[in-house]
């Protein structure tokens, strides 16, 4: 199992630029979640999807911020315009839904706006 | 009062020492519970569930208290490669709702 596969793993972009992070969640996990993490606020979940379609994304930012899940086996996280104040690490997770078992997070994305 | 909550540290131990994080969650209906572990610069990786009854695994040892609403983390015989962050997790009552992280703890094994 290759787990919870993110790209890129580093990403560097002016203020302004449109970012996307993308997402494979595990094979077989039908729920998936971006959480963004930083020091002062730890892991924030941003949204959420069951079956592919969201669910809650009332953690999402603002409207700069959008995630889609056009089918099981790929999400993205698209901002558009990037700030700053967006840098932090991203990582999405995966799990069986219903389970009684915690997440599988990927390596995550770190992203640094300048 | 903050849905999970941990003492952030940190913690700086010796090896071989014995050390124990404590973690509070404001929901008394909370489904269920979990240690996460999370090196610098690492995903978060699940470290063990708690049960209610306790349980073991190795070194460590994870025991719940739902009547004071607290989750505890028992590190014995520490090693250098126990330092992490600890984050305390818990899931919410409310059917398939998301879990909810701490900001987690983190502990440095000195030698």
């Amino acid at each position: 199992d290759a787990g919870v596969i993110q790209s890129p793993r580093h990403e560097v972009t002016e203020m302004g630029q449109e970012v996307t992070l993308r997402c494979k969640p595990i094979s077989g996990h039908n729920s998936l979640f971006w959480y963004r993490q930083t020091m002062m606020r730890g892991l924030e979940l941003l949204i959420y999807f069951n079956n592919n379609v969201p669910i809650d994304d009332s953690g999402m930012p603002e409207d700069r911020f959008s995630a889609k899940m056009p089918n099981a086996s790929f999400s993205t996280l698209k901002i558009q315009p990037s700030e700053p104040r967006d840098s932090a690490v991203y990582f999405c997770a995966s799990s069986a839904q219903g389970s009684n078992y915690g997440y599988t997070f990927g390596s995550g994305t770190r992203l640094t706006v300048v | 009062r903050k849905e999970v909550e941990q003492d952030p540290g940190p913690f700086n131990v010796p090896e071989g020492a014995t050390v124990a994080f404590n973690c509070t969650y404001s929901n008394s209906a909370s489904q269920s519970f979990f240690w996460y572990r999370q090196d610098c610069r690492k995903e978060p990786k699940l470290l063990m569930s708690v049960y209610s009854s306790g349980n073991e695994d190795g070194r460590f040892t994870a025991q719940l208290n739902r009547a004071s609403q607290y989750i505890s983390l028992l590190i014995r015989d520490s090693k250098l490669s126990d330092s992490a962050t600890y984050l305390c997790v818990v899931r919410p009552p409310l059917g398939n709702t998301p879990l909810v992280f701490g900001k987690g703890t983190r502990l440095s094994v000195i030698a």
